[in-house]
């Protein structure tokens, strides 16, 4: 109950593309819901983050959506650029200091 | 410093030794985590220290890690006698206070290979 599932694992996408990254969760006491962008040999840098009283944030290209019903949240990247090839990680925490991170997705945007 | 502060970047060291990782958090940030990625996974909790409060040491893999923090700041992550499954990424994070809504700012590790 306490992990949160990320895919896909990896994408391809040309540049202008909007690739989704997805999250799901069970824990219904989670009440917070980070991005993390990490490039090769970084530390993960925090990009959105969203609460479960809206169903969407933006943020320049980058867009979270929320289900709160569905359980799940994703990312949107609009108008995708090879710079923004790099390694994405949703979280989740519940009022506390323990983010539950899932497993990663590898994307590459093709110029 | 302006970020998080990790130190060395890269460690390589045989099978048997102690390592320490050093990781110097943001300035006036009270909390402090470590973290674990291993080659293609998530980021794997293994400690968090909040002010003077005890640490959370629950997701410290076995008896042979250990952390400390000193003075509230500098925090040292210590793993005896290493072994190969130790090889990862170590990840230091701090925060401004101890509330999952407080972001968790990264540092860029250090890279551990046991040989």
């Amino acid at each position: 109950q306490q992990q949160v599932k990320q895919s896909p694992q990896s994408l391809i996408v040309q540049k202008g593309g909007i690739p989704i990254i997805n999250c799901a969760y069970e824990n219904t006491a989670f009440d917070y819901f980070p991005w993390y962008q990490q490039f090769p040999g970084k530390g993960p840098a925090l990009l959105i983050a969203i609460r479960p009283d809206v169903s969407e944030k933006k943020e320049g290209r980058f867009t979270i959506s929320f289900n709160k019903s569905a359980k799940q949240f994703s990312l949107h990247i609009m108008d995708s650029q090879p710079g923004d090839s790099a390694t994405y990680f949703c979280a989740a925490s519940k009022g506390t200091y323990k983010y539950i991170f899932g497993t990663g997705t590898r994307l590459k945007v093709l110029a | 410093g302006a970020g998080v502060s990790q130190s060395p970047s890269n460690k390589v060291t045989e099978k048997g030794k102690d390592v320490e990782l050093r990781c110097d958090p943001i300035s006036g940030h009270t909390a402090l985590y470590w973290y674990r990625q291993s080659l293609g996974q998530g980021l794997e909790f293994l400690i968090y220290f909040q002010g003077n409060s005890a640490p959370d040491k629950s997701g410290l893999p076995s008896d042979r890690f250990s952390a400390e923090r000193t003075g509230g700041s500098v925090s040292t992550l210590t793993i005896q006698r290493t072994q190969q499954e130790d090889s990862a990424v170590y990840l230091c994070a701090s925060s401004l206070d101890g509330t999952g809504s407080t972001s968790q700012h990264f540092g860029d590790g250090t890279r551990l290979s046991i040989l």
